[in-house]
């Protein structure tokens, strides 16, 4: 099975940061690459699919990159509503597994 | 609007069933895949099973392999997950999403949109 590993496990930033979190894959997944944002209490939210694209009416501050196994999720502007967790998955094969999160804490 | 609503989660023993639904509507359900993912509260994500969009091809992950089921009823625009000699392991909240597609071999593909969730706690 295909391993996927985020990191860091949290970070703390302020409004305004430039925000960068990593996910890499135990081995090659081609572009298929998502990237998630979860708030307390709420179902995730695609926000990124196959590495780089941008889902309608994800604001424009995030955006991905990479390929083969190590993929980058960055939010350009941190905005206040931006403070949750973020998962990566890899959408190659079955399983479908994603990496642990990251929480994107208030400093 | 998509909407996705779970049901069917509740209390049950370690080797106990339970079976999982969720309907569908604002799409044309039989014109996408469907699949399952469970959260432990607090903790991460994991994907469970996955169905093409006419029943056909299925998956799962391999822990659940044998004990889950996962079934679709486009008439009534619904999926399903059958879960069987459930363990305590399988505790979570249990999400249905859209998108994703399954081929006789794998798995594979994005889910755009998840509903709230249904909690299955399995204790003695």
């Amino acid at each position: 099975d295909i391993q996927m590993t985020q990191s860091p496990s949290s970070l703390s930033a302020s409004v305004g940061d430039r925000v960068t979190i990593t996910c890499r894959a135990s081995q090659s997944i081609s572009i298929y690459l998502n990237w998630y944002q979860q708030k307390p209490g709420k179902a995730p939210k695609l926000l990124i699919y196959t590495a780089s694209s941008l889902l309608s009416g994800v604001p424009s501050r995030f955006s991905g990159s990479g390929s083969g196994t190590d993929f980058t999720l960055t939010i350009s502007s941190l905005q206040p509503e931006d403070f949750a967790t973020y998962f990566c998955q890899q959408s190659y094969i079955t399983p479908l597994a994603f990496g642990q999160g990251t929480k994107v804490e208030m400093k | 609007e998509v909407q996705l609503v779970e049901s069917g989660g509740g209390v049950v023993r370690p080797g106990g069933s339970l079976r999982l639904s969720c309907a569908a509507s604002g799409f044309t359900f039989d014109d996408y895949g469907m699949s399952w993912i469970r959260q432990v509260p607090g903790k991460g994500l994991e994907w469970v099973s996955g169905i093409n969009w006419n029943g056909s091809n299925t998956g799962y992950v391999d822990r659940v392999k044998g004990r889950f089921t996962i079934s679709r009823d486009n008439a009534k625009n619904s999926l399903y997950l059958e879960m069987n000699s459930l363990r305590v392991e399988d505790t979570a909240l249990y999400y249905c999403a859209r998108g994703g597609d399954c081929t006789s071999t794998s798995c594979y593909g994005i889910s755009d949109h998840w509903g709230q969730g249904t909690l299955v706690t399995v204790s003695s």
